[in-house]
């Protein structure tokens, strides 16, 4: 199936630990994002890569580091978590110019 | 700042009616808008879009009013179907950005419809 995928879809940890969230997509598209959505629903850019380049890198806590190895994968770290990380994180791809952006399902973090 | 809003929370219509979901935005420099549908454990999923070049683009059942001057866009679902019920998100962007043109999202509108 062509699509955005990211794993794992549930994500349970302490505070204080780190994580990672992986995402892939076989779309062939040269962007790539993450986006936050907390818990009043807003959905928020944090990320966005083109091509394995950061193009885009919102007020993000440095703790959160992206990487992306290959233009088809954007991977998300996360150091030293703290319970206002918990919210759910989506990745996403684009073509440039006038197109839609594709997200996977969502990656739902809970930090206790 | 809250560039695009979606003021309606919830919207509840009967099946077969029109669904009318409203989004209002701040920012001049958008010029290209989309709108989103979400299910629930889901990612959203694009709908329909308009470019600041059009007023009307309509796809099926779905077609999308962009009003420049009122900076206000709408969704118009006709008829409206029970496999409709899902968050809407309205969002924008603006080309002349980097080619990284990212995307702010409206807070999202909960339609139901209703058998």
């Amino acid at each position: 199936d062509t699509a955005v995928s990211q794993t794992p879809k549930y994500l349970v940890t302490q505070m204080g630990n780190d994580k990672s969230i992986k995402c892939e997509q076989n779309l062939g598209h040269d962007t790539m994002y993450w986006y936050k959505q907390d818990s009043k629903k807003f959905l928020k850019i944090m990320f966005s890569y083109n091509n394995k380049e950061l193009i885009i890198n919102e007020t993000v806590p440095n703790r959160f580091s992206p990487k992306s190895p290959d233009k088809a994968h954007l991977n998300l770290h996360i150091n030293s978590l703290e319970l206002g990380d918990s919210a759910v994180y989506f990745c996403a791809s684009k073509q440039g110019g006038f197109s839609p952006l594709h997200f996977g399902n969502g990656t739902r973090l809970t930090v206790t | 700042d809250q560039q695009v809003k979606q003021n309606s929370p919830s919207l509840s219509v009967q099946e077969g009616r029109i669904s009318i979901l409203n989004c209002d935005y701040t920012n001049s420099m958008f010029d290209y808008f989309l709108w989103y549908k979400k299910y629930p454990a889901e990612g959203p999923t694009f709908l329909i879009s308009i470019s600041s070049i059009k007023d009307k683009n309509e796809d099926g059942r779905f077609t999308v009013f962009l009003n420049k001057s009122a900076k206000h866009l709408s969704l118009h679902i006709v008829p409206s179907q029970p496999g409709d019920s899902a968050v809407y998100f309205c969002a924008a962007s603006a080309l002349g950005e980097t080619s990284g043109s990212r995307l702010t999202f409206g807070e999202g509108t909960q339609l139901t419809v209703n058998p």
